[in-house]
């Protein structure tokens, strides 16, 4: 496809299962984001790949959280023992970059996860 | 801690009225500042991005304005319409990160 697609676009879960997310972005863009919204804030940092190592894990919550990039384009997020204040939109964005950080971020329609 | 703050919150306007939106953010290690539109059950799709300080951009009845010596943004709608009624979303890149504020919702009541 053309855009950034994510995969569930919706997830109920119960406490304490797993989770998986998948995020397929545009073709030949090197860079991924991983970004979780929660009601009434707006999208927090939470990884970065740069092919398929990730650059940046800050904002990743806790060791429940963990997200891979294999081959440099199709991403997952893992979620371990999920707990109830892990329901949020889950967008992932996508992008080209060549020699800065001035480019436009390409998302996806975000994954909504809700723990039950 | 890079903060990324808009306002105003939430926005009501009438059909016809025209109205702008805040985004203040770090003047320290700017590359750029981005503004994104979020429609509901859509993906936040992107309407500027400005890198220099004074940068003025125009996409139709939508313009944005940039003033990174005192660490501001406008985003101004002229003439709303229902179709305007979106989060619109700022974003501060000031390395590989993306950092966002928390939006500002509008809804244009026809």
């Amino acid at each position: 496809g053309a855009g950034v697609s994510q995969t569930p676009s919706n997830k109920v879960t119960e406490k304490g299962k797993y989770v998986e997310l998948r995020c397929d972005p545009i073709s030949g863009h090197t860079a991924l984001y991983w970004y979780r919204q929660s009601l009434g804030q707006g999208p927090e940092f939470l990884i970065y790949f740069q092919g398929t190592g990730a650059a940046d894990d800050s904002g990743l919550p806790n060791d429940r959280f963990f997200a891979v990039r294999p081959e440099g384009s199709v991403s997952t997020l893992k979620i371990q023992r999920t707990e109830r204040g892990d329901s949020a939109v889950y967008l992932c964005a996508s992008s080209f970059l060549a020699g800065g950080y001035t480019g436009e971020l390409f998302f996806g329609e975000g994954s909504r996860l809700t723990v039950l | 801690i890079l903060n990324v703050e808009q306002s105003p919150q939430s926005l009501h306007v009438q059909e016809g009225d025209s109205t702008n939106f805040t985004c203040s953010f770090p003047s320290s290690n700017f590359y750029a500042l981005h503004w994104y539109r979020w429609e509901t059950a859509k993906s936040p799709e992107a309407l500027f991005v400005m890198t220099l300080n004074g940068d003025e951009k125009k996409k139709g009845r939508i313009s944005a304005t940039l003033n990174t010596k005192e660490g501001y943004s406008y985003l101004y709608i002229k003439g709303s319409q229902p179709e305007d009624s979106a989060t619109y979303l700022c974003a501060f890149s000031g390395t590989y990160k993306y950092i966002f504020g928390t939006g500002t919702r509008l809804k244009v009541l026809a």
